[in-house]
């Protein structure tokens, strides 16, 4: 099991909303990532952390933000949610060697209505 | 754009039956990872393969890398209702940050 924790698990929320997803993880990882999916879809790589003060934007697009403030935590913030916006969020993380694998957290399931 | 390519996209089976599912991807890389997802939920890792390697097993797994042809498979041998979920490729590039790169991945129902 994985000590990488993601809330909250489902989200319905308005347009214009500010919210922000959490993500913490108890292993000590340098590296934490956040990736968004479609239902049954591939996975695009929103935004990454190779460490603390350390953020990234990934291959696809994204209005989000995100912080690394802590090694542990990584919270993915979008300031005006649209429903364009609905999908599943996933974080995770590895450590900063190579050939090692990621761990990822349960996801967050965000519908904008 | 998307490092891997899953083939096929949907896969359904026997149980009992073998499982296979390949990935192609594009650049050069130092590793290909095969990650499981049951639906809804979060990605497990199940296997990585070095680009040095060639085969792979982890219990019922088996993974192969040719990387001349940048492709890999896994088979699932003697599958079971509970393997009924999406598998993802993903490729790592130690040039390109460590990032993990994901196909579309392959879903896989087993039927009982």
């Amino acid at each position: 099991e994985a000590d990488i924790y993601q809330t909250p698990r489902y989200l319905v929320i308005g347009t214009g909303k500010k919210i922000t997803l959490e993500c913490s993880q108890t292993m000590g990882h340098d590296k934490m990532y956040w990736y968004q999916q479609d239902p049954g879809m591939e996975l695009h790589l929103i935004h990454y952390s190779y460490g603390v003060n350390s953020t990234e934007k990934g291959d696809l697009s994204s209005e989000s933000t995100v912080s690394r403030i802590r090694t542990e935590h990584f919270p993915l913030t979008l300031e005006s949610a649209r429903p364009s916006h609905t999908s599943q969020y996933l974080c995770a993380s590895s450590e900063q060697v190579a050939d090692t694998e990621a761990f990822f957290g349960q996801g967050t399931r965000l519908t904008v209505v | 754009s998307q490092q891997g390519e899953e083939d096929p996209q949907a896969l359904s089976i026997q149980e009992g039956e073998n499982a296979t599912m390949n990935c192609s991807y594009k650049t050069s890389i130092n590793n290909l990872q095969w990650y499981r997802q049951n639906s809804g939920r979060g990605l497990v890792h199940l296997i990585l393969i070095r680009s040095n390697e060639r085969e792979k097993h982890s219990g019922r797994l088996r993974v192969t890398l040719d990387t001349s042809k940048k492709s890999s498979s896994l088979l699932i041998t003697a599958s079971r209702a509970a393997d009924t979920a999406s598998y993802f490729c993903a490729t790592q590039n130690n040039n390109a940050g460590n990032m993990l790169t994901f196909g579309g991945g392959t879903r896989l129902m087993v039927k009982p």
